[in-house]
């Protein structure tokens, strides 16, 4: 089945800074990549997420970039600011499981005033 | 205002003793999931449910039941809790019967069996 690597687990970036968070899967045939992101003590929210049939999309300072072939896929921030800072995660799904999420392990990002 | 809740927020019990989380969503969605987040594992899918009557097991379902009876409820059920099920839990609902579209979460339900 599918399986899904996140890193870091931790990323501290000064604020202002770029902050990219990677994941690869497994599963070649995944082609659903959503990002979601979760504030200490609140529910995870949906930020960026990304379809196989396009290799980038953006929205304002945040951007998602997958490489089909190399089967990663990766969360780009750009000026980043101290309400960035959370837990992220990322997840992939195929349509003929039911559409399953497989979620990775989650990246906690520190922005540093 | 669009939303899933849960209940309880928060549930300390003892081993075996049956408990119920609720869940409801009031937006006429199809998916609905349950989740458990533990440090460093991440979000682990229990079990999801694409329709009424129709559930299916996710990653970990064993000691969990759910059921689906109404469009708009997915309760969890623990019929003899472990100290193994201390965890965050997290209902999400989604739209067009599937998780391929956005999933709304609850506000999580932190549960400490002893």
């Amino acid at each position: 089945g599918e399986n899904v690597e996140q890193h870091p687990s931790t990323l501290s970036v000064q604020e202002g800074d770029s902050a990219v968070i990677k994941c690869t899967y497994s599963d070649s045939a995944s082609n659903y990549f959503p990002w979601y992101k979760q504030e200490l003590g609140k529910r995870p929210q949906l930020i960026i997420d990304i379809r196989s049939n396009v290799g980038e999309k953006k929205d304002q300072r945040i951007a998602v970039t997958l490489n089909k072939t190399a089967k990663h896929f990766s969360l780009h921030i750009t000026e980043t600011q101290p309400e960035d800072s959370a837990v992220y995660f990322c997840a992939a799904s195929r349509w003929d499981s039911n559409y399953q999420l497989i979620w990775g392990a989650g990246t906690k990002l520190i922005i540093k005033p | 205002e669009a939303q899933v809740t849960q209940n309880p927020r928060y549930l300390i019990t003892v081993t075996g003793k049956k408990l119920t989380v609720t869940c409801s969503q009031n937006m006429n969605h199809e998916y609905m999931s349950w989740y458990r987040q533990d440090p460093g594992l991440g979000l682990r899918q229990i079990y999801y449910s694409m329709n009424v009557e129709v559930t299916d097991k996710g990653d970990v379902p064993e000691g969990y039941k759910v059921s689906r009876k109404e469009k708009r409820n997915f309760p969890l059920i623990l019929e003899s809790p472990s100290p193994n099920q201390t965890s965050l839990y997290f209902c999400a609902s989604s739209s067009a019967g599937t998780a391929f579209y956005e999933q709304y979460f609850g506000p999580g339900t932190r549960l400490t069996v002893t």
